[in-house]
């Protein structure tokens, strides 16, 4: 049973389109953590959200933390080829035990 | 600041054979948290080390074990290596407190025949 959800699974768009990614789940979470893994490569950590309700801005892309921390979306403004790639989201509950989810693969066809 | 480092990138065992696998964390970082990743199951936690002690474990067979030593480096080991052990292992570092953030090596890319 996966502790985080991830919508949708598969992403295939246009250059210049907009996208949302969705990380849900049942149980609340302390911190939560978006990651981009390229093929053969670890997961480069983007972005960490703590607040319930915070959103949080890296150029183009934004990410929201759910107001009871249980769900966080990452929304991609004008999509380039090389925004291309596994994304993971991942909450901590335990102290330091991460649970990841089932990732959404995204393809930018140019 | 280096970051986390994994080796071998790449290694391929026979059915049977053992495995040993090295992480280096980013200086300063006790804590060192192994996955397993392949294309069905995704991200998968197998255990997590801090200052020597194995503090958390996931749900894999006890031919999977791992130790961390005083300087926060860690192995992982994989006995009896099975056609389904074949996957990326990613460790990853992190200060080992609460919302602390993780970071990643590059992974090992393990091929079982």
């Amino acid at each position: 049973t996966q502790l985080l959800e991830q919508s949708p699974q598969f992403l295939s768009i246009q250059e210049g389109e907009n996208l949302t990614v969705y990380c849900n789940s049942s149980s609340v979470f302390s911190s939560l953590q978006w990651y981009r893994q390229e093929p053969g490569e670890g997961p480069v950590l983007l972005v960490t959200v703590v607040t319930g309700g915070e959103v949080k801005k890296l150029k183009r892309l934004t990410f929201q933390f759910g107001d009871a921390r249980k769900d966080s979306s990452l929304h991609i403004t004008a999509a380039q080829p090389g925004d291309t790639g596994l994304y993971l989201c991942a909450g901590d509950r335990t102290g330091n035990q991460f649970y990841f989810g089932t990732g959404t693969s995204l393809t930018v066809i140019p | 600041k280096a970051g986390v480092t994994q080796t071998p990138r790449y290694l391929i065992k026979t059915r049977g054979q053992q495995v040993t696998l090295s992480c280096s964390p980013i200086s300063g970082h006790r804590s060192v948290s192994w996955y397993q990743q392949t294309p069905g199951q995704g991200l998968q936690f197998l255990f997590e080390y801090f200052s020597e002690t194995q503090r958390n474990k996931g749900n894999f067979p006890g031919r999977f074990s791992g130790r961390q030593f005083s300087n926060s480096r860690s192995e992982m080991n994989v006995s009896t290596l099975e056609l389904g052990d074949s996957a990326l292992y990613l460790c990853a570092s992190s200060l080992g407190t609460s919302d602390t953030e993780a970071f990643f090596g590059q992974g090992t890319r393990l091929t079982v025949v």
